[in-house]
């Protein structure tokens, strides 16, 4: 069975451009959710989505968006981008309990 | 209150046992985890404890929990050189969907 699929590895772009990340999560996987990791902040929790609808959101600004189609794939996008946006992005896929979340290998984004 | 403590770092000796400890405050959790992180890699899931539980073993990983200090331990038997990396420990509370509550992570070291 395939794992989570993150692409692409790595993006530079510069301020004020955006973004669109994208994740495909574990076969039958309905849940997809998404984090940043950043030396200063850890990993943070940003969304979740099941089944199309997001059900779940942390702390971050508007500039930050997701969506997730019919068959689970989900994307991120980041609008507006900032230095402070430069991070390592980690989505993770669940059946959609609360029981074993698995992570991609995540995309580096660095912000110029 | 979200919070989870982790201490820093651990150097060890190939071949002795790793014990990595973990703090957290709010005893509603459901579930609790051990992830792995090498160097420029997304997370790995190691184990994960239902939080009714107090231990749980699988082949060199011991997870202990103690809900009354709120303390939760992952033993490393036989450590290895690839067992070099960042722990991170983390909890999930009952209905916040795909939201884990990470701690700072401890970075194991194991000289040969």
């Amino acid at each position: 069975k395939a794992g989570v699929t993150q692409t692409p590895r790595y993006l530079i772009k510069t301020r004020g451009q955006q973004v669109t990340l994208s994740c495909s999560p574990i076969s039958g996987h309905r849940s997809v959710s998404w984090y940043q990791q950043t030396p200063g902040q850890g990993l943070q929790f940003l969304f979740e989505y099941f089944s199309e609808t997001q059900r779940n959101k942390g702390n971050f600004p508007g500039r930050f968006s997701g969506r997730q189609f019919s068959n689970s794939r989900s994307e991120m996008n980041v609008s507006t981008l900032e230095l402070g946006d430069s991070a390592l992005y980690l989505c993770a896929s669940s059946t959609g309990g609360s029981e074993k979340l698995f992570f991609g290998s995540g995309t580096q984004l660095s912000v110029l | 209150g979200e919070d989870v403590e982790q201490s820093l770092f651990l150097s060890v000796r190939e071949g002795d046992s790793s014990v990595i400890n973990c703090t957290y405050t709010d005893s509603s959790s459901t579930y609790l985890y051990w992830y792995k992180q090498e160097p420029g890699a997304g997370l790995q899931l190691l184990t994960y404890i239902f939080s009714n539980m107090d231990m749980k073993q699988d082949q060199r990983l011991t997870v202990l929990l103690n809900k009354k200090d709120k303390h939760l331990s992952l033993r490393i038997a036989d450590t290895q050189t690839g067992d070099s990396a960042i722990y991170f420990c983390a909890e999930i509370f009952s209905g916040n969907t795909g939201k884990l509550i990470f701690g700072q992570g401890t970075t194991l070291q194991v000289k040969p």
